[in-house]
């Protein structure tokens, strides 16, 4: 089965600061990229996605950059704020294959 | 639309009873999975239906049946609930790429 590792396990950044979140994943046949944020009491929640023919996504604050020869992508927050403060998960995927990475709580400081 | 809806919130249960965890979803999509969070652990995957009609095993299959009632409901059952089976249980489901994920089901097993 896929093998997920996802660095660092927690990670504390003062608010404005950048945060980055990296994933390696086993499976040469994962072909769909996507990273979900988990708030304290509720279900997972996608934020970004990409897919395997693309090498960089952004969308605001957020940017997913993939390096499918390498097996490895990463999750960018800048500007980082309170609200950011959540466990995120990298989550490569095939088709109904899906496997979570064991989760980096980020804890934004004020 | 209220999305994925997941009941009980809470159960708690004596080793050996059994219990039936229901999901709906109201927006029409095919694919439903069902998964356990354990504390610091990503989500693992323990069945899936990609279809109206047919189930598959996921990560953690052992000890638990599903059914997939219709095209909206997908239940889990623990037939007899053992201590490890306490967790989180997570209900999503998918169009194509986007998991949608209900607020879970606090499963404790005494």
């Amino acid at each position: 089965g896929e093998n997920v590792e996802q660095h660092p396990s927690t990670l504390s950044v003062q608010e404005g600061d950048s945060a980055v979140i990296k994933c390696t994943y086993s499976d040469s046949a994962s072909n769909y990229f996507p990273w979900y944020k988990q708030e304290l009491g509720k279900g997972p929640q996608l934020i970004i996605d990409i897919r395997s023919n693309v090498g960089e996504k952004k969308d605001q604050r957020i940017a997913v950059t993939l390096n499918k020869t390498a097996k490895h992508f990463s999750l960018h927050i800048t500007e980082t704020q309170p609200e950011d403060s959540a466990v995120y998960f990298c989550v490569p995927a095939n088709d109904y294959k899906l496997s979570f990475g064991a989760g980096t709580t980020v804890t934004v400081r004020a | 639309n209220a999305g994925v809806t997941q009941t009980p919130k809470f159960q708690v249960l004596k080793t050996g009873q059994s219990m039936t965890l229901q999901c709906a979803q109201d927006m029409n999509h095919n694919s439903m999975y069902w998964y356990r969070q354990d504390p610091g652990m990503g989500l693992r995957l323990i069945y899936y239906s990609a279809s109206e009609g047919t189930t598959d095993k996921g990560e953690v299959p052992n000890g638990y049946n599903v059914s997939r009632l219709n095209k909206r409901e997908f239940s889990l059952r623990l037939e007899s609930a053992a201590p490890s089976q306490t967790s989180v249980y997570f209900c999503a489901s998918k169009p194509y790429d986007e998991q949608f994920f209900g607020p879970g089901t606090r499963l404790t097993v005494l």
